[in-house]
């Protein structure tokens, strides 16, 4: 069965600190995917990034960054010089590879708050 | 505004009372999801289509719930004989087989 957990429920910091989420994921897939969604207060989910399984480079959006490491089963979302606009929850998610529903499994979320 | 609409935003009901909610995906895209996302929780399956054809419900997915794309393009999940348990938010997401969901704005529901 495939799961995501997100152990961090709320995180707290001042605005232009660095924070980073946490995601560990299980599944028995060898081909599967990973995203990051974030949904602020409106409650629309809005996507940030996909990572397909056999691409475990880190990538880097601006300040936005993402660890993919198979060995762990994790795939941690850093944010860099964090801004209040960045307060909203993510959620880490999983779908199996190709010709699957690619049905998303998510995590619980983490709610994050950057205080001026 | 080409991205998911969902249709009301909002709806306040009465147990036992019908609802039913509209969701128009990308026009592009042939899938079609549906999620239901507690308060505190994560967003969790509940069906998809692929064009017209509904291909997975999910065991959440009770008798008193029904969902169809008759023409493979909108979308209606309609919930009845509510319950207060139903109160969530129903999210819609749509996408090209292989590429990313993307998320409509969600139906809250609340039911009293």
């Amino acid at each position: 069965a495939q799961k995501v957990t997100q152990a961090q429920t709320e995180i707290s910091v001042v605005e232009k600190e660095d924070v980073t989420l946490d995601c560990v994921y299980e599944t028995r897939d060898t081909t599967y995917y990973l995203f990051w969604y974030k949904q602020p207060p409106s409650g629309e989910l809005v996507f940030l990034i996909r990572r397909n399984s056999f691409d475990e480079q880190n990538e880097i959006s601006g300040r936005y960054s993402w660890n993919f490491q198979k060995s762990t089963s994790s795939f941690n979302f850093t944010i860099t010089a964090s801004q209040v606009v960045d307060s909203a929850v993510y959620f880490c998610a999983l779908s199996k590879g190709v010709d699957s529903s690619y049905k998303l499994i998510f995590g619980s979320g983490t709610r994050l708050l950057v205080r001026p | 505004d080409t991205g998911v609409s969902q249709d009301p935003r909002h709806k306040i009901t009465k147990r036992g009372q019908n609802v039913t909610f509209r969701c128009d995906p990308i026009s592009e895209h042939n899938r079609l999801y549906w999620y239901r996302q507690t308060l505190g929780q994560g967003p969790e399956f509940l069906t998809y289509f692929q064009n017209e054809a509904q291909l997975e419900k999910s065991r959440l997915l009770s008798d008193r719930f029904s969902a169809e794309r008759p023409k493979g393009s909108f979308s209606t999940l309609e919930i009845q004989r509510t319950e207060q348990g139903d109160s969530a938010m129903y999210l819609c997401a749509s996408m090209v087989p292989g590429e990313t969901q993307y998320f409509g704005p969600g139906t809250r529901l609340l039911v009293l």
